[in-house]
């Protein structure tokens, strides 16, 4: 169980597109969902909590109208990257989880999006 | 200033050499404390969450284990396929129950 999918799995885009990556969870309902980004050789890091029907809260630092984050149902959210730059080009990935309060996140296979 | 801190940075193994791996953190407010494994290229897969001091957990090879100050990551007599990065996370942010990442440790279990 705690199936978490995403798609694509890789994405090439040229400068100054956006990209959308959605995050599914296939086999439970995801009250909150996150999303993070990793560069090579480095940990995770936190951009963005969303909780279904509301507006998703930011980290510091994380520019919320270059990354539009969307958590239409309790399965599924998405990730607009706007007007891509090659300093966007990072591992998106997500992790969902339930409402319980020791919810474990579960996550997603990542994202390579890769901005030319 | 809320911060989780693995080591170390890489650990080489010969299969069947046992050893720890530490994650350190001080975190206001823990919640919890969780163990993933991350293959490259790929999202990390959940192994334990970790809730009170004292408290253990195992599955096959590993075994997480928590104290006030530290977790550790057991692995007992790894074989190859146990190679791949492990990472630690703190659990905090009230109802929301976000995660601050370590860095974490790069394994490598040789034949």
């Amino acid at each position: 169980g705690a199936v978490v999918s995403q798609h694509p799995s890789w994405v090439i885009c040229k400068s100054g597109t956006s990209v959308k990556i959605e995050c599914r969870s296939l086999d439970f309902q995801a009250t909150t969902m996150f999303w993070y980004r990793q560069f090579p050789k480095q940990s995770l890091m936190l951009m963005a909590t969303s909780n279904e029907g509301s507006k998703a809260t930011y980290e510091q630092g994380v520019e919320k109208d270059k990354f539009l984050i969307n958590h239409a149902s309790l399965t599924l959210s998405t990730l607009t990257v706007t007007s891509a730059h090659p300093e966007d080009s990072s591992f998106y990935i997500c992790s969902a989880r339930d409402g319980h309060p020791r919810g474990e996140q579960y996550f997603g296979p990542g994202t390579r999006l890769t901005v030319t | 200033e809320d911060q989780v801190t693995q080591s170390p940075e890489a650990l080489r193994l010969q299969e069947g050499e046992s050893s720890s791996l530490n994650c350190s953190y001080t975190v206001s407010g823990l919640r919890g404390l969780f163990w993933y494994r991350q293959d490259p290229g790929k999202g990390p897969e959940f192994l334990f969450t970790l809730y009170s001091a004292g408290e253990e957990k195992e599955k096959e090879r590993l075994k997480a284990t928590l104290t006030k100050k530290e977790s550790f990551l057991h692995i007992t007599a790894p074989k190859p396929e146990d190679s791949a990065t492990y990472l630690c996370a703190a659990v905090y942010g009230g109802a929301t129950n976000k995660l601050i990442f370590g860095t974490g440790t790069l394994l490598a279990v040789q034949p």
